[in-house]
C-alpha cells in the first residue's frame, strides 16, 4: 500500500530562513508527487507536483522540490521564507498508472514563520 | 480554471440529525469525486470515490450506510452524514478530476466543511 511520511510536524522559522521539508514516500512503481499547502481557513491549494521528466520540479510562491528516486523522497525548498507563507504543507502521491485513483497525504507540516 | 466548490462551510447539528454536504466542479466535468476526512492535526484519510452515475467505492473501515455519497451528474457529489454523532464532528474535504485531458492527473480541492455536531 502507498503511504507518505512527512518528517517535520511542526516548523518554526524566521522571515529570510531557508526552508526544507523532508517527505518519503512507499510505493514501489512510478509516482505522481503533489506538495499542497492550506493556509488558515482557506482551502488546499497545489503548490507543485511531479509525474516524469526533470526531478527538480519549480512551483508557485518560489517553493522546489526535488524527486529523488533512489530515497523515495521530494522534500520541499524554499530559500527565504515569508512571514506569509506560515501554513499547513501537505505532501500527496498516487501510483503513476493510477490517474483516476485518490491522493495518499502525509500527515502535514505546520510552518509559522516570525517576522 | 478548476474551481471545486463545497457547501456548506461549516455547520452545526444536532446528534441524531442529518447532514448534507454538496461539491460542485464549476467550471469543469468531473466524473470522479473523492472524499476525505481531515481530523485536527492530522493528515487528510481517503474516505470513498466517488464516480458519476455508479456506487460509490467506500475505504476501509467508513460504514458507507453512514455516510451517503451521491454523484448524479458530472459537476456535483454529495456526502450525507446521517444520524450524525459528536464523534462525526470533523473537517471534510471534497477534490475533483478533471475528465480527461492535460489536466486529468490532476486533483482540485473544496475549501472544506466543518461538521460540528452536538
Amino acid at each position: 500500500a502507498q503511504s507518505v511520511s512527512q518528517h517535520n510536524h511542526h516548523v518554526i522559522l524566521s522571515e529570510a530562513a531557508s526552508l526544507e521539508l523532508g517527505c518519503n514516500y512507499s510505493y514501489g512503481g512510478t509516482v505522481n508527487l503533489f506538495w499542497y499547502v492550506q493556509y488558515p481557513g482557506q482551502h488546499l491549494q497545489l503548490l507543485l507536483k511531479y509525474f516524469s521528466g526533470d526531478p527538480l520540479v519549480k512551483g508557485i510562491k518560489g517553493f522546489e522540490a526535488e524527486f529523488i528516486k533512489s530515497k523515495f523522497s521530494f522534500n520541499l525548498r524554499k530559500p527565504s521564507v515569508q512571514w506569509s507563507d506560515t501554513a499547513e504543507y501537505f505532501c500527496a502521491v498516487r501510483g503513476g498508472n493510477q490517474a483516476g485513483t485518490a491522493l495518499i497525504f502525509g500527515k502535514g507540516t505546520t510552518l509559522s514563520v516570525s517576522s | 480554471g478548476a474551481v471545486v466548490s463545497q457547501h456548506p462551510s461549516w455547520v452545526i447539528c444536532k446528534s441524531g440529525t442529518s447532514v448534507k454536504i454538496e461539491c460542485r466542479s464549476l467550471d469543469f466535468q468531473a466524473t470522479t469525486m473523492f472524499w476525505y476526512r481531515q481530523f485536527p492535526k492530522q493528515s487528510l484519510m481517503l474516505m470513498a470515490t466517488s464516480n458519476e452515475g455508479s456506487k460509490a467505492t467506500y475505504e476501509q473501515g467508513v460504514e458507507k450506510d453512514k455516510f451517503l455519497i451521491n454523484h448524479a451528474s458530472l459537476t456535483l457529489s454529495t456526502l450525507t452524514v446521517t444520524s450524525a454523532h459528536p464523534e462525526d464532528s470533523s473537517f471534510y474535504i471534497c477534490s475533483a478530476r478533471v475528465s480527461g485531458g492535460t489536466r486529468s492527473a490532476e486533483a482540485f480541492f473544496g475549501q472544506g466543511t466543518r461538521l460540528t455536531v452536538v
